[in-house]
């Protein structure tokens, strides 16, 4: 099974700030690596595909790196509405798996 | 537009049984590989199942093989999920999710389950 450790586990950010968030595979998973968000009380949202492919109607801000075992999600000039969980996901093999999320809350 | 819709929760007690069901509309049903997906309350998400479009490939979690099975009509563009020996580690929101291309594009607003004695 390919675990998927996100960092860090929660981030408090004024808004206007840049927010990384990283996500390390236990194996390489190429770019099969997914970003989602998660708002309170909301089902998740795709925010990137494919390790950095942007998501139609998602702003511009966010972006997302990386390939083989290390990528990033980036959030610049954080919104309040940007308040919620990230996950990351990997769809390189069975058992598909998420990594444990980090949350962000605006300071 | 497209959207997934989720019903069948409920309380059950440890042992018991529930089948969940997901409707889908605004896009073709059977053009798509199919996923539960489910949130223990304040945890991260674990993926549960998938079908495949025409449902002759299935996987599931080691944590619910064998308990839980997962099926489809396309006729009725319906998924569903069977969760049979439910044990109080089963209690989660369960999304449905269309997987597109190895990935889920597209989300439910989930249904719960709370297995409880």
């Amino acid at each position: 099974e390919i675990v998927l450790t996100q960092s860090p586990d929660f981030q408090s950010v004024t808004p206007k700030e840049k927010v990384t968030i990283t996500c390390r595979a236990s194996q390489s998973i190429g770019s099969s690596l997914h970003w989602y968000q998660q708002k309170p009380d909301q089902s998740p949202k795709l925010l990137i595909k494919y390790a950095s492919q942007s998501i139609s109607r998602v702003p511009s801000r966010f972006s997302g790196s990386g390939s083989g075992t290390d990528f990033t999600l980036t959030i610049n000039s954080l919104e309040a509405e940007d308040a919620a969980a990230y996950y990351c996901h990997q769809s390189s093999s069975l058992p598909l798996t998420f990594g444990g999320g980090t949350k962000v809350e605006i300071k | 537009q497209v959207q997934l819709v989720e019903s069948g929760g409920g309380l059950v007690k440890p042992g018991g049984s529930l089948r969940l069901s997901c409707a889908a509309s605004g896009f073709t049903f059977s053009d798509y590989y199919m996923t539960w997906i489910r949130q223990a309350p304040g945890k991260g998400l674990e993926w549960v199942s998938y079908m495949s479009s025409s449902g002759t490939t299935i996987y599931y979690a080691d944590s619910v093989k064998g308990r839980f099975i997962i099926s489809r009509d396309n006729a009725k563009n319906s998924l569903y999920l069977q969760l049979n020996s439910l044990r109080v580690e089963d209690t989660a929101v369960y999304y449905c999710a269309r997987r597109n291309g190895g990935l889920m594009d597209v989300w439910g607003k989930g249904t719960t389950v709370t297995v409880s004695s």
